[in-house]
């Protein structure tokens, strides 16, 4: 079945630092999302691209789908310490009707 | 405010018996799923539902089941045959289905943990 490889597993970086994490996938995806989940929360929408190149930011964080709509980035300039959580890239097909998920970057900001 | 709510938010179940997990959404929203997060296994969907009185299985199905006699509400129950029960257990809706057109909203999970 279709999958997705989120890396890094997990980052731990001092405030201030930029973050940078990817997904990629050996199927094409329509609609790229990227979640983030506070501790113990839901995960909630950050980002969502639907045309491959295109590149939105929302506030500190920049987002990227894939020319070749098979992998997305996530960048998050001057960390702060409310960054803390796990972010999840999305991919949705559209044929399947389904978001499939990445596995997670947990990030971890040291003040 | 609309939004979608889990409940409870922690459960203590022993072994063998069937439990179910509550979810309601005030979105107005179609699409409903069901996904477990295990640690560092990211989110696999367990049920999900288009509409009303109609549901279909996801990649881990076995040992759980549902129903969706009313928009608003996609009740799971992790029954006995359920080899691992413990997880962290996320509802999410979308307005239409394919949601990944629009994105989830998703609730903030119910910790169950079968002793």
């Amino acid at each position: 079945g279709q999958q997705l490889n989120q890396s890094p597993q997990s980052m731990f970086i001092q405030e201030g630092e930029d973050v940078s994490m990817n997904c990629t996938s050996s199927s094409i995806f329509n609609t790229w999302l990227w979640y983030k989940q506070d501790p113990g929360e839901g995960p909630v929408l950050l980002i969502a691209l639907y045309k491959a190149g295109e590149l939105t930011s929302n506030g500190r964080l920049t987002a990227q789908f894939g020319i070749t709509r098979k992998d997305s980035f996530l960048n998050i300039s001057a960390s702060i310490p409310s960054d803390v959580g796990i972010y999840f890239c999305a991919g949705g097909s559209g044929n399947t009707g389904k978001l499939i998920f990445g596995q997670g970057t947990t990030l971890q900001v040291k003040p | 405010d609309g939004g979608i709510t889990q409940s409870p938010k922690y459960l203590f179940r022993k072994e063998g018996q069937n439990v179910t997990l509550s979810c309601e959404q005030n979105l107005n929203h179609d699409a409903m799923y069901w996904y477990r997060q295990d640690p560092g296994q990211g989110l696999r969907l367990i049920y999900y539902s288009q509409i009303v009185n109609d549901f279909q299985k996801g990649d881990i199905a076995e040992g759980y089941s549902v129903s969706r006699e009313k928009k608003e509400s996609f009740p799971l129950t992790v029954t006995s045959a359920q080899k691992n029960p413990t997880a962290f257990y996320l509802c999410a809706s979308s307005r239409a289905f394919p949601g990944s057109d629009y994105g989830y909203t998703f609730g903030s999970g119910t910790r169950l943990t079968v002793v």
